[in-house]
C-alpha cells in the first residue's frame, strides 16, 4: 500500500461525458503527479501540483483540468471525453517538489463508449 | 518523439537465472534515473535508483547500472524469481528542470516473465 488513494478505480462512461478523477496524497507529501498510461503506452506526464499550485503541464489535453484544494487532495477533470481517452489514469505523490521517487495509487480505469 | 526507451517489450527468464532489463535515453539532461515494478491492477511502484554521478546502484538481489555515453541503463536482477514476474518500467528525469517540477519519463515498460 503507497498510501496514494484514487477514486473510483474503475468507470466507465460515454463520449461527450465529464467525469472527475480523485486523489488522495500519502499523509504529509505536498506534490501531486497525475500520469496518463493508454493501451501499448508508457505512463504520459500530465500536471504536478504542488502545496495547491499548478508546477509544471505535459501532453494534457484543453478538455482535461485538475486543481489541488487546501487539503492536499487533487482531482483531474476530464471533459467532452472521447474513446481515445480510455486509458488509467494515475495519482502519484512526494513530499516536496524536487527529490525523491514518486508514490504512485493504483490507478482509475477510464473507459469510454 | 520518446525520450525513454525501453526496446524489449517482453522478457522471458528461467528462474535462479539473471534478468537484463534495457533502458536507452535521449535527452543528455536527463540526470537520474529510476526503475518501477507494476503489478497488474496496481499502481507502479519504485525498485531502485541511480544519480548519473554514479554508474552503479545495489540493492539486494537488484542492481542499476548507468553508461552516460552511452545513454543507456540496464536492471540486474539476481537471481530471478516467480514473484518477479511484472512490467517494469525505466524512468528519467532531468533533476532540476525548469519550475522545480521534477517529472519523471517513462518508457513503455518491459514485461518480465520469470518461468519456475
Amino acid at each position: 500500500d503507497s498510501g496514494v488513494t484514487q477514486t473510483p478505480k474503475h468507470l466507465i462512461t460515454a463520449t461527450g461525458q465529464r467525469v472527475t478523477l480523485r486523489c488522495s496524497p500519502r499523509s504529509g507529501d505536498l506534490s501531486v503527479y497525475w500520469y496518463q498510461q493508454s493501451l501499448d503506452q508508457g505512463l504520459q506526464f500530465l500536471i504536478h501540483y504542488y502545496n495547491g499550485e499548478e508546477r509544471a503541464k505535459g501532453n494534457i489535453l484543453e478538455r482535461f483540468s485538475a486543481q489541488q484544494f487546501p487539503d492536499l487532495h487533487s482531482e483531474l477533470n476530464l471533459s467532452s471525453l472521447e474513446l481515445g481517452d480510455s486509458a488509467l489514469y494515475f495519482c502519484a505523490s512526494r513530499r516536496g517538489p524536487l527529490t525523491g521517487e514518486l508514490f504512485f495509487g493504483e490507478g482509475s480505469r477510464l473507459t469510454v463508449l | 518523439d520518446q525520450q525513454v526507451k525501453q526496446n524489449s517489450p517482453s522478457l522471458s527468464v528461467q528462474e535462479g537465472r539473471i534478468s537484463i532489463l534495457n533502458c536507452d535515453y535521449t535527452n543528455s539532461m536527463f540526470d537520474y534515473f529510476l526503475w518501477y515494478k507494476k503489478y497488474p491492477a496496481e499502481g507502479p511502484t519504485f525498485l531502485i535508483s541511480i544519480s548519473s554521478i554514479k554508474d552503479k546502484n545495489e540493492d539486494g538481489r537488484f542492481t542499476v547500472f548507468l553508461n552516460k555515453s552511452a545513454k543507456h541503463l540496464s536492471l540486474h536482477i539476481v537471481p530471478s524469481q516467480p514473484g518477479d514476474s511484472a512490467v517494469y518500467f525505466c524512468a528519467a528525469s532531468a533533476h532540476f528542470s525548469g519550475a522545480g517540477s521534477y517529472q519523471l519519463t517513462f518508457g513503455k515498460g518491459t514485461k518480465l516473465s520469470v518461468i519456475p
